[in-house]
């Protein structure tokens, strides 16, 4: 089945700064990629998806990539806020089901 | 749109006990997920439905475990004997066919067994 891996774990920048966070799929048939962030005590909430037929997706400040041959995706995050401050997670899926990966700690530092 | 619902939202039982979750999809949603959170194991599928059938349950832990979903507008998840290795926030989420991939979630039910 489909193994999400994502990096790093946590993750602390600068107010201002920019945020990457990096995520590898193992399942090549994988074409829905999506991103939630969850803030503490919440729910997951989807901030932006990309599919298989797209390398590029930009929203405001965040955007993803992916690099279908590598089977990488990331997220990047423009000029962050103290409101960035939370868990995000990257997943796949090939058919109905998502995949998530291990999340990753967005500290955004004053 | 109410979104999600789950109930209840916090749960505290002894180990041994019977515990039921609820979750009540979003009108229209003809899929339905259970998903598990820990800080060691994350987000992890237990479960899905599409149009009341189950599709796919590789993810339930083990035979203590079982889920329904009786009609469009109701699931279940029923641990028992519920064990303190199953406490954890136990998600529903839902979606449509078709369109929007991405899954709307309940808010949860946080589940502590003592």
């Amino acid at each position: 089945g489909e193994n999400v891996e994502q990096h790093p774990s946590t993750l602390s920048v600068q107010e201002g700064d920019s945020a990457v966070i990096k995520c590898t799929y193992s399942d090549s048939a994988s074409n829905y990629f999506p991103w939630y962030k969850q803030e503490l005590g919440k729910r997951p909430q989807l901030i932006i998806d990309i599919r298989s037929n797209v390398g590029e997706k930009k929203d405001q400040r965040i955007a993803v990539t992916l690099n279908k041959t590598a089977k990488h995706f990331s997220l990047h995050i423009t000029e962050t806020q103290p409101e960035d401050s939370a868990v995000y997670f990257c997943a796949a899926s090939r058919d109905d089901k998502i995949i998530f990966g291990k999340g990753t700690r967005l500290h955004i530092l004053p | 749109d109410a979104g999600v619902i789950q109930s209840p939202r916090h749960e505290v039982t002894e180990m041994g006990q019977e515990v039921t979750l609820r979750c009540k999809p979003i009108s229209g949603h003809d899929y339905l997920f259970w998903y598990r959170q820990t800080m060691m194991r994350g987000l992890e599928l237990l479960i899905y439905f599409n149009n009341n059938v189950p599709i796919d349950d590789s993810g339930m832990p083990e035979d203590r475990f079982s889920a329904k979903m009786p009609n469009a507008s109701f699931s279940t998840l029923k641990i028992q004997p519920s064990e303190p290795r199953d406490s954890a926030v136990y998600f529903c989420a839902s979606r449509p066919t078709g369109g929007a991939l991405g899954y709307t979630f309940g808010s949860g039910t946080r589940l502590t067994v003592v």
